[in-house]
């Protein structure tokens, strides 16, 4: 069974950084695409971020760019979000999601960022 | 950047009816090379976590019933629900996976009549 368990969200303040997990499971994590999406309360979905298998290719939105980093480890079947600087509009749930021909095919359970002073 | 437009932001039916559900793209997302339209349709429940239903426009997701159907090519795009169920009630997005940022409509909430 595929799963997908996000951790490392919690409450930050403006300017600081925080860095989100997400273990994998249930399949070969280095043959898929991984990337993170966002949903700040009350609000639609937002992509976030993109990674190629081996990790050589990423892609950001424009509002993250120079400030979030996505990374991942196969060997442990994890994908990272290091997100720097970050601001009140980053508040949002952060989704881990596998990407495949068919899109976003899995979704972890998202993981809440609050950032507030 | 693509943008992606749905409409009705929100629609109410009864259980039984059927709903039309629409998104449209700024550009096209037909790949040539391959005749697919790179359209997604997610489901989100309340409290929940989205739920794929359709890619490439027109193909269900494993486990989806087939009283969701997607159709349409290019620009414009509908999600059809026949016999609307009170499970389907959620909010529905679609997302084009065509040209990055990849980009996501701003939903459709199904409600209750």
């Amino acid at each position: 069974e595929v799963q997908l368990v996000e951790s490392g969200g919690g409450l930050v303040q403006p300017g600081r950084s925080m860095k989100l997990s997400c273990a994998a499971s249930g399949f070969t994590f280095s043959s898929f695409p991984m990337a993170w999406v966002r949903q700040a309360p009350t609000k639609g979905l937002e992509w976030v971020a993109t990674i190629s298998t081996s990790g050589g290719s990423t892609y950001y939105r424009d509002s993250v760019k120079g400030r979030f980093t996505i990374s991942r480890d196969n060997a442990k079947s994890t994908l990272y979000l290091q997100m720097n600087s970050l601001r009140s509009e980053d508040t949002a749930t952060y989704y881990c999601t596998r990407i495949t021909i068919a899109a976003r095919d899995y979704w972890g359970q998202g993981v809440m960022v609050t950032v507030s002073s | 950047d693509i943008a992606i437009t749905q409409s009705p932001s929100s629609v109410a039916v009864s259980v039984g009816e059927t709903v039309t559900l629409s998104c449209k793209s700024s550009q096209s997302l037909l790949y040539s090379e391959n005749q697919k339209d790179y359209l997604g349709w997610y489901q989100q429940k309340p409290g929940q976590t989205p739920k794929p239903l359709i890619y490439w426009a027109t193909n269900r997701h494993t486990g989806v019933p087939d009283r969701f159907t997607g159709s349409g090519s290019g620009t414009d795009f509908t999600l059809i629900i026949s016999s609307v169920q009170a499970e389907d009630l959620a909010d529905y997005y679609c997302e084009q996976y065509f040209v990055y940022p990849w980009t996501f409509g701003g939903g459709t909430k199904l409600e209750l009549k």
